[in-house]
């Protein structure tokens, strides 16, 4: 297995405009979670589903964050307007039930 | 709320001096404890996961323990690849699989 897909690998966009990070989780895996990595605040959860469903979007940071989940293969994260303290490393994970997560590489963003 | 410590922020070691990195955490009934690795630019890596107090695994230079408030990464003899971030991340009882991590320890192995 080719492990979790992420892309882009690196985005730069300008503020205000709309962002959307794609994720391939692995096959067979049930549980989808949506990871934010700045130097100041560390991991941070945002988003996580099971079987497809949003169960907990608490570390979602506002309105202007939406994810998705339209199929067990494929999940987006879309950030719509974008800020500059938006500029993180994003990161998806996907994991069977309770077993470990794993992680792609990242989508590092930057909004200028 | 559930909450996970790590210490120390960063370390220091010769190539050979073992040490151990700490885990504390605070939650409402543990379901599993995880150690992973992060290189720069590149995403968390699986290591271990502890079910219950007592319980040890071990992998090449790298045992992780785990007690009720607690876990232990000991690092053996360490080399230079061995430096990394090391992140511990704690799942609770509750009906979700969400894993909350700590802040990490980077580790830096001088030959």
């Amino acid at each position: 297995d080719a492990g979790v897909i992420q892309s882009p690998r690196h985005e730069v966009t300008e503020m205000g405009q709309e962002v959307t990070l794609r994720c391939k989780p692995i096959s067979g895996h049930n549980s989808l979670f949506w990871y934010r990595q700045t130097m100041m605040r560390g991991l941070e959860l945002l988003i996580y589903f099971n079987n497809n469903v949003p169960i907990d979007d608490s570390g979602m940071p506002e309105d202007r964050f939406s994810a998705k989940m339209p199929n067990a293969s494929f999940s987006t994260l879309k950030i719509q307007p974008s800020e500059p303290r938006d500029s993180a490393v994003y990161f998806c994970a996907s994991s069977f039930s309770d077993r470990a997560a794993f992680f792609g590489q990242g989508t590092r963003l930057t909004v200028v | 709320e559930d909450q996970v410590t790590q210490s120390p922020e960063a370390l220091r070691l010769q190539e050979g001096e073992s040490s151990s990195l700490n885990c504390s955490y605070t939650v409402s009934g543990l379901r599993g404890l995880f150690w992973y690795r992060q290189d720069p630019g590149k995403g968390p890596e699986f290591l271990f996961t502890l079910y219950s107090a007592g319980e040890e695994k071990e992998k090449e230079r790298l045992k992780a323990t785990l007690t009720k408030k607690e876990s232990f990464l000991h690092i053996t003899a360490p080399k230079p690849e061995d430096s990394a971030t090391y992140l511990c991340a704690v799942q609770g009882m509750d009906s979700s699989y969400k894993l909350i991590f700590g802040s990490g320890t980077r580790l830096l192995v001088r030959p």
